[in-house]
């Protein structure tokens, strides 16, 4: 089946530690992105990439890391330096630009 | 300012009521989409409506890009419809979307 996939379901993440969410898609989409919510509030972009290699900073991606190495992964590392890191994680992909996204399941990341 | 804004932010139903969901964007934003966030995250596409009207089964929507709002129509509700339903539009630089904070519509039976 084509879609989007991310990993882990739930995340739990110790004071100090750094940590990886997975999204892959074999959508064959070109762009990817990486979206943070908040309870009660909307999505809130962190960082997206239109390209292999390359990838640009969202409204809030202090605390945040990202590599796009192949088209169909672009994993986001939460780093320490991430003082609120308590949210859900969305990752999405389209075909070009931002006009259609789709959005996989989401990642809960909890902080220990 | 506030680039997307929706109305309103809560809404409660019963079973086979219709309802009207607003969203208002500034001159910075374009290409209306709606999507259906379910009670266990996941994110649904439902409209990509930059102007005029769409329907899809019980759901509609209707873009007046020129007065800057969209309305999305959800007739003879189910409780399957619950859930948060976001509006969203594209940057000036067409690299993102900007989100509204949402609706949340509880249907009961």
């Amino acid at each position: 089946d084509g879609g989007i996939t991310q990993s882990p379901k739930y995340l739990f993440r110790k004071e100090g530690q750094n940590v990886t969410l997975s999204c892959e898609q074999n959508l064959n989409h070109d762009a990817m992105y990486w979206y943070r919510q908040d309870p009660g509030q909307g999505l809130r972009l962190i960082y997206y990439s239109q390209i292999v290699n390359d990838f640009q900073k969202g409204d809030i991606a202090e605390g945040y890391s990202v590599s796009r190495e192949k088209k169909e992964s672009f994993p986001l590392t939460v780093t320490s330096a991430q003082k609120n890191p308590t949210a859900f994680y969305l990752c999405a992909s389209s075909i070009q630009g931002a006009e259609t996204q789709y959005f996989g399941p989401g990642t809960r990341l909890l902080v220990l | 300012g506030i680039q997307v804004e929706q109305s309103p932010p809560d809404l409660i139903l019963q079973e086979g009521a219709n309802s009207t969901l607003r969203c208002n964007f500034s001159d910075s934003v374009n290409n209306l989409q709606w999507f259906h966030q379910n009670p266990w995250g996941q994110l649904i596409n439902l409209f990509y409506i930059p102007s005029g009207t769409k329907q899809n089964g019980r759901l509609s929507a209707t873009t007046v890009a020129t007065e800057r709002y969209s309305l999305l129509y959800i007739s003879s509700s189910q409780t399957t419809d619950s859930g948060v339903y976001f509006c969203a539009g594209l940057n000036q630089a067409g690299t993102a979307l900007i989100f509204g904070k949402g609706t949340t519509l509880s249907v009961s039976s």
